[in-house]
């Protein structure tokens, strides 16, 4: 079965300044579909940014960017100019193809100082 | 406007109840999925649809119930069967390629006393 590990339970940036959450997963699959998930307090799940394994370029939005390590089962997250409305907990997810599920990890706490 | 609709946003319910989740979607998506959240434990799977009349077991079925009895509904019933129903309850919708990613409810907080 596969999963998702999120080693940080929870981070903090200075605003305008930049972190990185990490990710790894475990998978048998060449192909499979990778992404970020943020939930802020209001607790809505909204998507932040989704990688193809198939693709070597890594995905972009914005102030938000991935680093994606096919061979080491990496996919971290980069968030550049931190802003307040950043702070949110952070989910990455692993999708296989065929697969009719999202698997998630346990999630990063995300904290935004002024 | 498009969307998911969790309803109701907070439920109380006694220890023995059943108790009736709703989700609607208007995206004409055709997978819909509920998820459960407790604290440092991520979501994790209940059950899944990806057609009319046909659903999924997913990670952590016992003591749920679903229908899916038309495209824009998924109900989620919790019964007295399952042993630790106070929990965050998402509801989810997408499009069965790959790469799409799932949209999400609001989310229901069940509380069970």
């Amino acid at each position: 079965a596969q999963t998702v590990t999120q080693s940080q339970p929870e981070m903090s940036v200075q605003e305008a300044e930049t972190v990185t959450l990490s990710c790894t997963y475990d998978t048998s699959e060449s192909d499979y579909y990778l992404f970020w998930y943020k939930q802020p307090p209001s607790r809505q799940m909204i998507l932040v940014i989704r990688q193809e394994a198939y693709k070597q370029q890594n995905a972009t939005e914005n102030r938000f960017s991935v680093n994606f390590q096919k061979a080491a089962k990496s996919f971290s997250l980069k968030i550049s100019d931190s802003q307040l409305g950043d702070a949110a907990m952070y989910f990455c997810a692993y999708r296989r193809p065929n697969g009719n599920k999202l698997v998630f990890g346990a999630g990063t706490i995300l904290r935004v100082k002024s | 406007d498009g969307g998911i609709t969790q309803s109701p946003k907070y439920l109380f319910r006694k220890e023995g109840q059943n108790v009736t989740l709703s989700c609607e979607q208007n995206l004409n998506h055709d997978a819909m999925y509920w998820y459960r959240q407790d604290p440092g434990q991520g979501l994790r799977l209940i059950y899944y649809s990806q057609i009319v009349n046909d659903f999924q077991k997913g990670d952590i079925a016992e003591g749920y119930s679903v229908s899916r009895e038309k495209k824009e509904s998924f109900p989620l019933t919790v019964t007295s069967a399952q042993k630790n129903p106070t929990a965050f309850y998402l509801c989810a919708s997408g499009w069965t390629i790959e790469n799409s990613p799932l949209h999400f409810g609001n989310g229901t907080r069940l509380t069970v006393t």
